[in-house]
């Protein structure tokens, strides 16, 4: 089976802090994704990598950035903690073209 | 115009019931589609991939209607185990290619 790790299940950090969230998948997939979602707005892309250090914006990419320098590990940094990104993040990969798309069992960061 | 509605529900039926979701999408060139289903604070899940018309698996079938973009998940003689969020997926082309663009998703309660 495909497996998507998340480094944390449950993390609380203070306003300002610089957070960072990793994703490791084992599968070889080419792509990986960051989503948070949050309760009646469902999920939202965050950024998104195809390659090895290529990155592109998602839906709602203010107040984080991501790096990708292996394939199997993607990154997603908030550089300054707000309240306001308080939510459940989900890393996802897949193979190229979409198919194989695997989440893992997500973050909940609780920002204070 | 959002690339994919589902009526958020939420849906409310007993054990035994047939119940069926409506997804509509906006992209007229996505080829393929998707089913998750979110299980309450954990992460989506693949439960069927619809490439053609429609995709049946035991009491799950899933329909496809192209001229009308919208996409139809059918349930059969529910269990309590299905309550949960279904989520519709279509996956992205172009420059999008292997993303997926996910819904709100409906919540389906399946009572004794």
């Amino acid at each position: 089976d495909v497996k998507v790790t998340q480094s944390s299940r449950y993390l609380v950090k203070r306003t300002g802090e610089k957070v960072f969230l990793e994703c490791v998948q084992d599968m070889d997939h080419e792509n990986m994704f960051w989503y948070r979602q949050d309760p009646g707005l469902g999920l939202r892309l965050i950024y998104f990598s195809y390659d090895v250090k290529m990155k592109e914006k998602g839906d709602i990419p203010e107040g984080y950035s991501v790096s990708r320098e292996k394939k199997e590990r993607f990154s997603l940094i908030l550089e300054s903690a707000s309240t306001n990104q308080t939510s459940m993040y989900l890393c996802a990969s897949s193979f190229e073209g979409g198919y194989g798309y695997t989440f893992g069992s997500g973050t909940r960061l609780t920002v204070v | 115009r959002k690339e994919v509605e589902q009526d958020p529900g939420p849906f409310n039926v007993p054990e035994g019931a047939t119940v069926a979701f409506n997804c509509t999408y906006s992209n007229s060139a996505s080829q393929s589609f998707f089913w998750y289903r979110q299980d309450c604070r954990k992460e989506p899940k693949l439960l069927m991939s619809v490439y053609s018309s429609g995709n049946e698996d035991g009491r799950f079938t899933a329909q496809l209607n192209r001229a009308s973009q919208y996409i139809s998940l059918l349930i059969r003689d529910s269990k309590l185990s299905d309550s949960a969020t279904y989520l519709c997926v279509p996956l992205g082309r172009g420059s999008t290619l292997g993303r997926l663009y996910f819904g709100r998703g409906t919540q389906l309660t399946v009572w004794p």
